[in-house]
């Protein structure tokens, strides 16, 4: 049972215009999300985080909108550079869950000078 | 900056071999995790430890076992290693209280069994 869900395996976007990735969720126990980036053969990397208790957080061109209603959240890259072409994984962590984070299977991001 | 190393960057061993896969943080994290990444299935969660000889199953811990002797270092073995066991390797620790649960990973092991 897949509790965090990234439906598009992957995304191409010209440079300069906006990237919108997207990611759903189902366990109504999660509190906080956070997104990663990973480039091949190097570890995940922290991109930003929301909590439950907010709808947008905002960090440079990063930006992270949480639908709680809805259990969607999606991250916005604005404007998309080249060195954004990475995979890019949501993941949640619920209530009590000694700081487990569930991840989704990642969308490939590939950003076209 | 928080450092976690994994002890190879890409390693290959033989079926049935006993294979050790270490990790090591050096920022004092309470909680260490052991993660695979295979294509089209994301990050899965193997076992992670809370505490010194504390561990916890995770979602695939099937094949796999743990040791936690020291706060700093976390050690994957997989016992009789199978072809269905190569892939990514990942390692990560964390606070055990932060403002975002964020973990810091490691630069992955790419395993390969023959």
């Amino acid at each position: 049972d897949q509790q965090v869900k990234q439906n598009s395996p992957s995304l191409s976007v010209q440079e300069g215009r906006i990237s919108i990735l997207n990611c759903d969720y189902t366990n109504s126990m999660f509190d906080y999300f956070l997104w990663y980036k990973k480039y091949p053969a190097e570890g995940p990397t922290f991109l930003i985080s929301i909590s439950s208790i907010k709808d947008k957080n905002e960090d440079g061109r990063f930006t992270v909108f949480l639908n709680k209603s809805a259990k969607h959240l999606s991250l916005h890259i604005v404007p998309s550079q080249p060195g954004d072409s990475a995979v890019y994984f949501c993941a949640a962590s619920a209530i009590g869950s000694n700081y487990k984070l569930t991840f989704g299977k990642g969308t490939l991001l590939t950003v076209n000078p | 900056d928080v450092k976690v190393t994994q002890s190879s960057r890409y390693l290959v061993k033989r079926t049935g071999e006993k294979v050790f896969l270490e990790c090591v943080q050096d920022m004092d994290h309470e909680n260490m995790f052991w993660y695979r990444q295979d294509p089209g299935l994301g990050l899965r969660l193997i076992y992670f430890s809370y505490d010194v000889k504390m561990k916890e199953k995770g979602d695939i811990p099937e094949g796999y076992s743990v040791s936690r002797e020291k706060k700093e270092r976390f050690s994957l073995i997989l016992e009789s290693a199978s072809t269905n066991q190569t892939s990514m390797y990942l390692c990560a620790s964390s606070l055990l209280v932060s403002g975002n649960n964020e973990q810091f990973f490691g630069p992955g092991t790419r395993l390969t069994v023959l």
